[in-house]
């Protein structure tokens, strides 16, 4: 059973614009993590974001947030004043085990 | 530090072919774990390893071995390589299951 959906094969933003990259997820367990990864055309993959099931806060990291809604089972992305460097496949994942989405390509225009 | 370290960057096999992926990390984390990534498909976890002596299976374990025999090094072996195991693969570690993980930067695997 896919564990984590991606719906978004790929997204287009104007650059300085805000995006959200959606992410659902299905787990039993009530202790998880959820992530979001970058990977740029160069392939490395690069943490952005973590939330912990029983945080109470919606996690941020400078222009990235997570907006979790335990009861929906989503962990949306969301990018604020995107940049031409964010261009990119972004995956969701879920922890104990790793479990990835098949990925987002944002591409932003400018 | 190096962080988590793969070689080779680039291999090409014959069927048949049998092989080690090397994976290292210097940061003293006890969770590894090895990913395939094949397009279209995301990133599929095929060995993990929570500490030095202890493996187990991810979602995609047939045709791969692992060992931890410590805790810095995590191959990933071969046993007879396949066309369908022609993939990009990444190690990755960390503190912790529940904690980020840190990726290699992949190694291009094709099987001809």
């Amino acid at each position: 059973a896919q564990k984590i959906t991606q719906t978004q094969p790929g997204m287009f933003v104007q650059e300085k614009e805000a995006v959200t990259l959606d992410c659902t997820y299905d787990t039993s367990d009530q202790s998880y993590g959820l992530f979001w990864y970058k990977q740029p055309s160069s392939g490395e993959m690069i943490f952005l974001i973590y939330q912990g099931s029983y945080d109470e806060q919606n996690a941020t990291e400078g222009r990235y947030s997570l907006n979790f809604q335990k009861a929906r089972k989503s962990a949306n992305l969301v990018i604020s004043a995107s940049q031409l460097g964010d261009s990119a496949m972004y995956f969701c994942a879920m922890a104990d085990q790793f479990y990835f989405g098949t990925g987002t390509s944002l591409t932003v225009i400018p | 530090n190096a962080g988590v370290t793969q070689t080779p960057k680039f291999q090409v096999l014959k069927t048949g072919q049998s092989m080690t992926l090397q994976c290292a990390q210097d940061m003293n984390h006890e969770y590894m774990s090895w990913y395939r990534q094949d397009p279209g498909m995301g990133l599929r976890l095929i060995h993990y390893s929570v500490g030095a002596g202890i493996t187990d299976q991810g979602e995609v374990p047939n045709g791969y071995n692992v060992s931890r025999s410590t805790t810095e090094d995590f191959p990933l072996r071969l046993l007879s390589a396949a066309p369908s195991q022609t993939s990009v693969y990444f190690c990755a570690s960390s503190p912790g299951q529940y904690n980020e993980q840190f990726f290699g930067p992949g190694t291009r695997l094709t099987v001809l």
